[in-house]
């Protein structure tokens, strides 16, 4: 089984300001890897997903990710946020096999002040 | 195309009373998934499906049953709530792993 590990569990930063919500994920066999961000009193919205192919995967909203398979990492990036951006984002994982158990973190919680 | 639908939103029960959360999507996923949130511990797997009349155990299943009749259904069932399942409850499907589309959840209260 995989699990995902979430280094952070808040990070505040100020409006233009770059910003890296860091994760890693363990797992003995090939992974997908997913961010989700979920604003408050809402669902999960897919920010991006690796399958496969090229390592820097871009998603919506001006993030992106880098698949680092030999540090097992998944680093979430914004190089300006914006106050709308204040959310709690999710990494979660599931094993390529099966694909049916998707394992998440427990959040990192994005704080966007002026 | 409407997604996945989840009801109700909202739900507050009694403590030894039954419910059953309804999920609906009409993507024609085969796979379906249903989490709880809790604060601090993101989404736990509660119970999942792989296709009509196939579902398994996730990581907190005690005291949640499913069934998978048909591929667009998959309902949770509370047998007996516990002020401990207190939660958001969280469906998703998705098409073979490829990335899951969510519900807005049902908040639940047990008092």
């Amino acid at each position: 089984a995989q699990s995902v590990t979430q280094l952070d569990s808040q990070v505040p930063v100020f409006e233009e300001a770059p910003v890296e919500l860091r994760c890693n994920y363990s797992s003995s066999v090939s992974v997908y890897l997913f961010w989700y961000v979920q604003y408050p009193n809402q669902g999960l919205q897919l920010l991006l997903k690796y399958l496969s192919g090229s390592t820097l995967v871009k998603g919506i909203n001006g993030f992106e990710a880098e698949f680092n398979k030999s540090q097992t990492s998944f680093h979430l990036r914004k190089p300006s946020v914006h106050i709308s951006d204040t959310a709690e984002y999710f990494c979660a994982a599931v094993n390529t096999g099966t694909a049916s158990k998707l394992t998440f973190g427990t959040g990192t919680r994005l704080q966007v002040t002026l | 195309n409407a997604g996945v639908t989840q009801t109700p939103k909202f739900q507050v029960l009694k403590t030894g009373q039954s419910m059953t959360l309804q999920c609906a999507q009409d993507m024609n996923h085969e796979y379906m998934s249903w989490y709880r949130q809790d604060p601090g511990m993101g989404l736990r797997l509660i119970h999942y499906s792989v296709g009509a009349g196939i579902t398994d155990q996730g990581e907190v299943p005690n005291g949640y049953n499913v069934s998978r009749s048909t591929t667009e259904d998959f309902p949770l069932r509370l047998l007996s709530a516990a002020p401990s399942q207190t939660s958001v409850y969280f469906c998703a499907s998705s098409l073979r792993g490829f990335g899951y589309t969510f519900g807005s959840g049902t908040r639940l209260t047990v008092v």
